[in-house]
């Protein structure tokens, strides 16, 4: 049974940095892209983030880049996602998800965590 | 802001035929499949439909998706009450090179 596990959730303050983790369980790791979606409480989702297989094809939302990382260890089994200059809009459940193939583009996301809350506020 | 457009909400008695829509653009539905999640209250979303129209196993057969040019819909036959709940369309975007989401339908069982 795949099984992805959020944590690194958090109250931080504006302009500040949090890392969120993934572990991953119940499948191949390294056989598939992984991404995170998040989620304002009582409103739509919005994809954050995708990283392959092998950390060779990134792709991020513009109201994320360059200021949010996604990263992946392999041997770990671990996904995660660097979040530097928080802002309050940042504000949301992380969910992090798997696709169903290697790659991040087409992004059919087929299993998902139960999210880490990440507030921005001071 | 999302760029997929969905039906605020739809509803129907049990056993009735519910339809709800997600209307793109040509770089996202119009070039690309369309995926469906359905998310329960209080739960994370959970893949319904992939590729415009094929069912994951264990999604029952009541629910059925389909595309035609930029634009999709999701269709629920013979409506239950545990399908009360949100639907998102989503579609990759090849001019922002990411991942849309819909908007979100959500639909009440009466």
């Amino acid at each position: 049974e795949v099984q992805l596990v959020e944590s690194g959730g958090g109250l931080v303050q504006p302009g500040r940095s949090l890392r969120l983790s993934c572990a991953a369980s119940g499948f191949t790791f390294d056989d598939y892209a992984m991404h995170w979606v998040r989620q304002v409480p009582g409103k739509g989702l919005e994809w954050v983030s995708g990283i392959s297989w092998n950390s060779g094809s990134i792709g991020s939302a513009d109201s994320v880049k360059g200021r949010f990382t996604i990263s992946r260890d392999n041997a770990k089994n671990s996904l995660y996602l660097q979040m530097n200059s928080l802002r309050a809009e940042d504000t949301a459940l992380y969910y992090c998800v798997k696709g169903e193939t290697v790659v991040v583009v087409g992004a059919t996301l087929t299993n998902w965590g139960q999210g880490t809350l990440v507030t921005v506020s001071s | 802001q999302s760029v997929l457009t969905q039906s605020p909400a739809a509803s129907g008695t049990p056993g009735q035929r519910v339809t709800m829509s997600c209307s793109g653009s040509s770089s996202n539905i119009g070039s690309n499949s369309v995926n469906w999640y359905q998310q329960l209250p209080g739960t994370a979303p959970k893949l319904l439909i992939y590729s415009n129209s094929q069912r994951p196993s264990g999604v029952p057969d009541r629910f059925s998706g389909s595309r035609s040019g930029t634009s999709a819909s999701l269709a629920i036959s013979g409506l239950q009450s545990e399908d009360e709940a949100d639907y998102y369309c989503a579609a990759w975007d090849d001019s922002l090179n990411g991942l849309v989401f819909g908007t979100g339908t959500k639909v009440t069982v009466l």
